[in-house]
């Protein structure tokens, strides 16, 4: 069954600090692994896509990474801010159709504390 | 900025009224979705089009119906809604084959 597992389900931290949020998926076959970040009451925005062939890519303070091998996925935020408080998803697209199926994580809620 | 619009961003009704959500884009995308979100749970496709008069039905049943007479525009109608129906529901839009989606604001729709 595919799947896609995020943690930690929620998390706090302090501005300023850096957090990593993870994604493990057994979506096959892999097409590629977006993160999109959910402001509350606003829909998701995509921060960055991650295809098979890419380890790392880097977007602002958001820095996603990719293992293909173990089908693992991180987000790392550095020096977090108050507006990095929101939802992350992680969605996973197969190869399985011409459009591909997306597969979405249910979010890591992080929260921003001054 | 992505231009995807939903009206209303709440709905509060009671138990049997028909209603209508609006969706609409100026981006030209020829792919829209209407997914819907609970509270800490991943979203959940219920209805899809690949452009105007192709309509689909997603992974998640959905007592709820849609149509594409226009481009821009992908209404979502529920013919009598029910308690069961709160949720919050988001469309989305994208181009050709990329698989990058743009979402509305959503709306919140409560049923009473």
């Amino acid at each position: 069954k595919n799947q896609v597992e995020q943690s930690p389900q929620s998390l706090i931290i302090l501005e300023g600090k850096n957090c990593t949020l993870q994604c493990n998926y057994t979506v096959s076959p892999f097409s590629n692994l977006r993160w999109y970040k959910q402001d509350t009451g606003r829909g998701p925005v995509s921060l960055t896509i991650m295809t098979f062939s890419e380890n790392t890519k880097s977007n602002g303070r958001y820095t996603a990474t990719l293992d293909a091998d173990t089908k693992q996925s991180s987000l790392h935020i550095t020096a977090s801010q108050l507006s990095d408080s929101a939802s992350y998803i992680c969605v996973v697209s197969d190869r399985g159709s011409t459009l591909g199926r997306l597969y979405f994580g249910r979010g890591t809620q992080l929260t921003v504390w001054p | 900025e992505a231009d995807i619009y939903q009206t209303p961003r709440y709905l509060v009704i009671g138990t049997g009224k028909k209603i209508t959500l609006e969706c609409s884009q100026t981006m030209g995308h020829d792919k829209m979705y209407w997914y819907q979100q609970d509270p800490g749970m991943e979203l959940h496709l219920i209805h899809y089009s690949y452009g105007v008069n192709s309509t689909e039905k997603g992974d998640l049943s959905s007592e709820s119906t849609v149509s594409r007479i226009r481009t821009e525009h992908f209404p979502l109608t529920l013919e009598s809604a029910r308690p069961s129906h709160t949720s919050q529901y988001l469309c989305a839009s994208s181009a050709g084959g990329e698989r990058k989606l743009f979402f509305g604001s959503g709306t919140q729709l409560s049923v009473l």
